[in-house]
């Protein structure tokens, strides 16, 4: 089966860090992807990995355990238009990308 | 265009009525996906098509539900017989071969479908 766990919700003050994890157990794996998507638009790629470890890209960071099933976005020196949905999405067999419900943050001033 | 194009943006129609939604994805890629995004809720794959490969359907919810691609390119989704809870956002993305294998799929803005 498919299964890709994130929290439902998360808030954060300007300025901050804060971490998104996500857990999945997928049938194959390749590789984890995070999207950022802003209410009423789509989705926008942010982030892949397929090897563990971090990938860093700016203020956005994500990192993969194969091994525990698990991923973690990590956003520093928030912004206010950093508000938006993130989700996790696992490529698996076939390629065929499967996506978690997304956690929606919110960053106040 | 350079980026992928969905029609139409919005529908509205009655409960029993067919509707169909088009996709026109970015030129040269090969992988396209329906989604389908109800209100605050994450994304429900429902079909992919890669190449000349059979579509992967595990996704679709009912027989109501189809797709096709033609020419490898343009794809329309249909749904008959609507009912209410078919009121979502249907997205639709492409991406260069697989989407593992290049890391980013393009997201067409939606069709948003509203059932009465």
């Amino acid at each position: 089966g498919q299964n890709i766990d994130q929290p439902t919700e998360m808030t954060a003050t300007e300025g901050a860090i804060v971490q998104i994890n996500c857990t999945y157990q997928t049938s194959g794996f390749n590789g984890l992807f995070w999207y950022q998507q802003h209410a009423g638009e789509a989705p926008t790629f942010l982030s892949y990995n397929v090897l563990d470890g971090l990938e860093e890209k700016g203020r956005f960071s994500s990192f993969l355990s194969r091994s525990k099933g698990y991923s973690y976005l990590l956003l520093k020196e928030l912004q206010m238009k950093d508000s938006a949905s993130y989700l996790c999405a696992v490529g698996g067999g076939y390629n065929k990308l499967i996506f978690g419900a997304g956690t929606r943050l919110a960053v106040h001033p | 265009g350079a980026g992928v194009s969905q029609s139409p943006s919005n529908k509205v129609t009655e409960k029993g009525k067919d509707v169909e939604l088009r996709c026109d994805p970015i030129s040269g890629h090969t992988a396209l996906y329906w989604y389908r995004q109800s209100l605050g809720q994450g994304l429900e794959f429902l079909i992919y098509f890669q190449g000349n490969s059979a579509p992967d359907k595990s996704g679709l919810p009912s027989d109501r539900f189809s797709a096709e691609r033609t020419g490898g390119s343009v794809s329309t989704l249909t749904i008959q017989r609507t009912q209410q809870e078919d009121s979502a956002v249907y997205l639709c993305a492409s991406s260069l071969v697989g989407a593992s294998n290049t890391g980013e799929l393009f997201f067409g803005e939606g069709s948003r479908l509203t059932v009465l």
